[in-house]
């Protein structure tokens, strides 16, 4: 079976332009969790999608948005980029918001310059 | 005040050592604990579940204490296969919905 599928696996991006990242939950999994990790840091929580909703969302500006398909795989949008956006960002599948196992993919290294 | 708080490390021990790694919570609703491993450029994976009545899984052993909302734990026997960062993990439903906090990592380095 096939884990969390992130991609892209690298990108670079100029400051003020727009990025998508996107994730593939391992099948079965409802639940997907996006994280920015800058280096040095623990993953810190952005955004929680349980059955298409909105579930939980971390402290980040509204420049940082996601959705989740019917597939229930999920897309990360964060727009105006700035140099601090600099990051790994992962995204994790569990089968519920339960509390139970995230399975984490390999994430998105995200270079803005 | 951050949700999740760890010793800063970082930890260089022997081979065959016992390590113990710390870890305080703000949310006295939290629900669910974890220690996740991270690989240097790799992804954070579960290590061990954390429970009250506390749980050892070969040579790691983790406690919780709700109490003091306080996480431990302790490696015995260290390898070199250890090194890593450890991550002290915390399920909260609050004002913002669900969510995993993280602290933000101790690492440890295991010396021949």
């Amino acid at each position: 079976d096939a884990g969390v599928t992130q991609s892209p696996t690298h990108l670079i991006k100029t400051r003020g332009q727009h990025v998508t990242l996107r994730c593939s939950p391992i099948s079965g999994h409802k639940s997907v969790s996006w994280y920015q990790q800058v280096l040095g840091q623990g993953p810190q929580f952005i955004f929680q999608y349980y059955e298409k909703e909105e579930r939980g969302r971390g402290n980040f500006p509204d420049r940082f948005s996601a959705r989740q398909f019917p597939n229930y795989s999920s897309e990360l949008n964060v727009n105006a980029l700035l140099l601090g956006d600099s990051a790994l960002y992962l995204c994790a599948s569990s089968w519920s918001t339960g509390g139970g196992e995230a399975f984490f993919g390999q994430g998105t290294r995200l270079t803005v310059v | 005040r951050k949700e999740v708080e760890q010793d800063p490390g970082p930890f260089n021990v022997p081979e065959g050592a016992t390590v113990a790694f710390n870890c305080t919570y703000s949310n006295s609703a939290s629900q669910s604990f974890f220690w996740y491993r991270q690989d240097c450029r790799k992804e954070p994976k579960l290590l061990m579940s954390v429970y009250s009545s506390g749980n050892e899984d070969g040579r790691f052993t983790a406690q919780l204490n709700r109490a003091s909302q306080y996480i431990s734990l302790l490696i015995r026997d260290s390898k070199l296969s250890d090194s890593a960062t450890y991550l002290c993990v915390v399920y909260t439903n609050s004002n913002s919905g669900y969510a995993l906090n993280f602290g933000k990592g101790t690492s440890l380095l295991v010396t021949p």
